[in-house]
């Protein structure tokens, strides 16, 4: 069975940094990609960025509002990827899905994680 | 950037009945890179269809998709219970690369 598992979330101040974990299992870790996607209260989903393989540089790639200031890694010795979110905004609160790539679309989704900025 | 954009915002419907929910692009968008998710509250979004007509793993027949070019469509036959949710459509693009979703539609019991 496939899981994405969250951690990491919570309520922080403007300015602030905080750092999510993906934990995954159930499939091949080092061949996937993997794509953060938030969705703020009442609103659709939005892409946050990506990460490609290890052979593949681990490249990523990341929406306009968040560019300079978020950071996709990954470890694939643990199977986990990682969001590092720095100087927070309170646009920025939301819920945090770790999801699986595959051609353009997400498909395993986590549980999410939320993240409060918030004075 | 594409916009999409999905229509009605609101479904009425009642069980049995069958769901058209459109879903529109502001550019031409590869139909190999259109998707289809179901979210409930408190869940989340769950695939339905990706390549605009294939079903996800586990997903019933009676959840379909088409279009092409501007224009895609989820049709839910017989409505059950249980698909009674918000739906969005997404579309990847690259160049750079990025996704987009739609405003979603919620279907709900008339």
């Amino acid at each position: 069975e496939v899981q994405l598992v969250e951690s990491g979330g919570g309520l922080v101040k403007p300015g602030e940094s905080l750092r999510l974990s993906c934990v995954a299992s159930g499939f091949t870790f080092v061949s996937a990609w993997f794509t953060w996607v938030r969705q703020a209260p009442g609103k659709r989903p939005e892409w946050v960025g990506r990460i490609k393989r290890n052979t593949e540089n681990a490249e990523t790639d990341f929406a306009a509002p968040v560019r300079d200031r978020f950071i996709i890694s990954r470890d694939d010795s643990k199977d986990t990827v990682y969001l590092q979110m720095n100087n927070l905004k309170t646009e920025d609160t939301a819920v945090y899905y770790c999801t699986s790539e595959n051609w353009g679309r997400a498909e395993f989704w986590g549980q999410g994680a939320l993240v409060t900025v918030s004075s | 950037e594409i916009v999409l954009t999905q229509s009605p915002d609101t479904l009425s419907l009642s069980p049995g009945e069958r769901a058209t929910l459109s879903c529109r692009a502001s550019q031409s968008v590869d139909s190999t890179f259109l998707a289809w998710y179901q979210q409930k509250p408190g869940q989340a979004p769950r695939p339905l269809i990706y390549a605009t007509s294939n079903r996800a793993t586990g997903i019933p027949d009676r959840f379909s998709g088409s279009g092409s070019g501007t224009d895609f469509t989820l049709t839910i036959d017989r409505l059950q219970p249980e698909d009674f949710a918000v739906y969005y459509c997404q579309e990847y693009h690259d160049s750079p690369p990025s996704w987009t979703f739609g405003q979603g539609t919620r279907v709900d019991i008339k």
